[in-house]
């Protein structure tokens, strides 16, 4: 089935570490991104990529890096430079150029926690 | 982008129908008007977008005001599965489309 698949559900690290978190899609998609989520908040835009090689930051990016090497996978790193690293993180992904009518399609999420 | 404004949290009795509000006052003439819900812990979901007519489709209706300056999600019929947050979202033109998410309604849907 097509679909977007993020990897592990739960992850835990130790505060000081770098964590990647994954992010695989067949939907042959060009557009991937990645959110960020605390607990009772929306969602808040890290890093998205329009197409391989290429991406952009959001609105959150400090601490974070990603990288674009094939089509089906947007990894995101999280750094020890990020502050506040435990939250939910949810990886989308969309066709590219972006159509008005284009809908999002959001991995089931990995649950960061750094103790 | 332009900002959407959607009520915290609102509560519905099951097999009622819910009218979620979304103002968006700064909207563009080509900015489509998209709604995703999201379930306890996971990902969000599409649930149905429009630009200027009203559109149905097997999840809910979306009923957009005349000037677009305002739409409203209508769930016909709440069940418990249909408690979750809903996002109103707009659609940008161009090519850096980032997708973005404001806080959502908080639907809460009981006996």
């Amino acid at each position: 089935d097509g679909g977007i698949t993020q990897s592990p559900k739960y992850l835990f690290r130790k505060e000081g570490q770098n964590v990647t978190l994954s992010c695989e899609q067949n939907l042959n998609h060009d557009a991937m991104y990645w959110y960020r989520q605390d607990p009772g908040q929306g969602l808040r835009l890290i890093y998205y990529s329009q197409i391989v090689n290429d991406f952009q930051k959001g609105d959150i990016a400090e601490g974070y890096s990603v990288s674009r090497e094939k089509k089906e996978s947007f990894p995101l790193t999280v750094t020890s430079a990020q502050k506040n690293p435990t939250a939910f993180y949810l990886c989308a992904s969309s066709t590219y150029p972006l159509t008005q009518n284009t809908e999002a399609f959001f991995g089931q999420g990995t649950r960061l926690t750094v103790v | 982008d332009a900002k959407t404004t959607q009520p915290n949290s609102m509560e519905s009795n099951e097999e009622e129908p819910v009218h979620l509000p979304c103002n968006h006052s700064t909207i563009s003439g080509t900015d489509y008007i998209h709604w995703y819900r999201q379930l306890p812990s996971q990902g969000p979901e599409y649930v149905i977008h429009g630009l200027t007519s009203n559109v149905n489709n097997r999840m809910a209706s979306l009923a957009i005001a005349e000037d677009r300056k305002s739409s409203t999600l209508i769930l016909h019929r709440a069940t418990l599965r249909d408690a979750a947050v809903y996002y109103c979202i707009l659609r940008p033109t161009g090519t850096a489309s980032k997708l973005t998410f404001g806080t959502g309604t908080r639907l809460q849907v009981t006996l």
